[in-house]
């Protein structure tokens, strides 16, 4: 396609239910990257990919948090059990090899009640 | 380690020059520069290289410092619409790339 695209744009949930946050990144770009916004704050690194695999889950904040990657595309973030804290903007980018630019998609807004 | 933006907030006059600084505890492979503007992605501005490639647009400068692992965003003759907030990443040769907390520029007419 011809940016990244994340879907839902918008995600109102029940505490204590289940999410799939999808991102799309650009064709061809084998490095994906999850970051969490909330509110007026930074970028939280969450999780970033190399094809399919992750090098690095560290910054995933509880183990209620999960991703995954499939041929080197689609990436989908899971979050169970929501809870309240985690309404936040995600945000995910790709970029080629990844040592250049990242592209950033619009993000998906979830909110928790 | 996330890298240490500074200042938090700026607030210019149109025309005026601004710098916002970045650095980090670890040494580092290359660093980038992104503004997000208020219910936006945040938009590439450059990326700096270990070794002394640059890419970016072609009116924002930009130095990093290898040594002191730290970089320099310089915004000259400051326009409204540099608004917004300005994100230095760090990567540290795993192309893991983390984010200051970003550093609030507003621009005055």
């Amino acid at each position: 396609g011809a940016g990244v695209s994340q879907s839902p744009s918008n995600k109102v949930t029940e505490k204590g239910k289940d999410v799939e946050l999808r991102c799309d990144p650009i064709s061809g770009h084998t490095a994906l990257y999850w970051y969490r916004q909330s509110l007026g704050q930074g970028l939280e690194f969450l999780i970033y990919f190399q094809g399919n695999s992750a090098p690095d889950k560290s910054g995933l904040p509880s183990d209620r948090f999960s991703a995954e990657r499939t041929g080197g595309s689609v990436s989908t973030l899971t979050i169970q059990r929501t809870q309240q804290e985690d309404s936040a903007v995600y945000l995910c980018a790709s970029s080629y090899i990844g040592r250049g630019e990242a592209f950033f998609g619009q993000g998906t807004r979830l909110t928790v009640v | 380690q996330q890298p240490v933006q500074s200042p938090q907030a700026v607030i210019l006059r149109e025309g005026e020059d601004a710098v916002i600084n970045c650095s980090s505890s670890k040494a580092l492979y290359s660093v980038h520069w992104y503004r997000q503007k208020h219910g936006e992605a945040p938009v590439f501005l450059m990326i700096l290289l270990k070794g002394g490639e640059q890419k970016g647009h072609e009116k924002i400068s930009a130095s990093f410092n290898e040594k002191k692992q730290q970089s320099s965003l310089y915004l000259t003759a400051s326009q409204l619409s540099y608004s917004g907030t300005y994100f230095c990443g760090t990567e540290g040769g795993a192309q893991k790339l983390v984010f200051g907390q970003g550093t609030r520029l507003t621009i005055n007419p």
